[in-house]
């Protein structure tokens, strides 16, 4: 089991570029969250997905960012227009199937740099 | 929504020395309280976790309180060796319509002085 992918590891866009991060869950686990990490501060939650669906965004800024988990392939966070303040570590994490309150495994985060 | 505080932001602990980081939440329906350690560009990994029916965990060096009644829980490290300097989080989750919600805390920078 290879983990949680993330990719790409570090990412450089110029402002008013598109932002496109990608994250490949641990196999067998449908749950997958993104969090974006600040320097010098802590986790915070941004969306929740399961296959197919948008189970909780309110964390997600309302414009320029969208996120998905298509049926096949990884999810995909997506940032339109990047701005400097976009500049952060983004995390996914992914947890299998089930009621049962769980470990999430994170990713190696994607180092988003708007220059 | 469920809010995490987490203390202090930084620790600085002579080796061989404990740490004890504090974490306090909101919502009484939180049932699970990982612990997740961070080195520096690298991923958060979970080091130890407590769930509600439990009041104190142990695992080896490291060991988790829980107060379900004041809303607060702790991460306790013993013997403390340079290894352990890493941003330390707390977090609190709740089962939401089928599906855990995690809250976490600001983090904890743990400096290990040889």
């Amino acid at each position: 089991n290879a983990g949680v992918m993330q990719n790409p590891r570090h990412l450089v866009r110029r402002r008013g570029q598109e932002a496109r991060l990608r994250c490949s869950p641990m196999k067998g686990h449908s749950h997958v969250y993104w969090y974006r990490q600040l320097p010098e501060e802590g986790l915070k939650f941004m969306v929740y997905l399961q296959k197919e669906n948008i189970i909780d965004e309110s964390g997600m800024p309302k414009e320029r960012f969208s996120a998905e988990f298509p049926k096949e392939g990884p999810s995909i966070l997506r940032i339109q227009q990047v701005v400097r303040g976009d500049s952060a570590a983004y995390f996914c994490a992914s947890s299998p199937p089930g009621t049962r309150n769980t470990e999430a495994f994170f990713g190696q985060g994607t180092r988003l740099t708007v220059v | 929504g469920e809010n995490v505080e987490q203390h202090p932001s930084t620790l600085s602990v002579q080796e061989g020395d404990s740490a004890v980081i504090k974490c306090t939440y909101s919502d009484s329906a939180s049932n699970y309280f990982p612990w997740y350690k961070q080195e520096l560009g690298k991923r958060p990994q979970l080091i130890i976790d407590i769930r509600s029916n439990v009041g104190e965990k142990k695992d080896q060096r490291i060991a988790v309180t829980l107060n379900k009644t004041a809303k607060h829980f702790s991460l306790h490290i013993t013997e403390t060796q340079p290894e352990d300097s890493a941003v330390y989080f707390c977090a609190a989750s709740i089962q939401s319509g089928g599906y855990q919600k995690v809250t976490f805390g600001i983090g904890t920078k743990l400096q290990v002085i040889p």
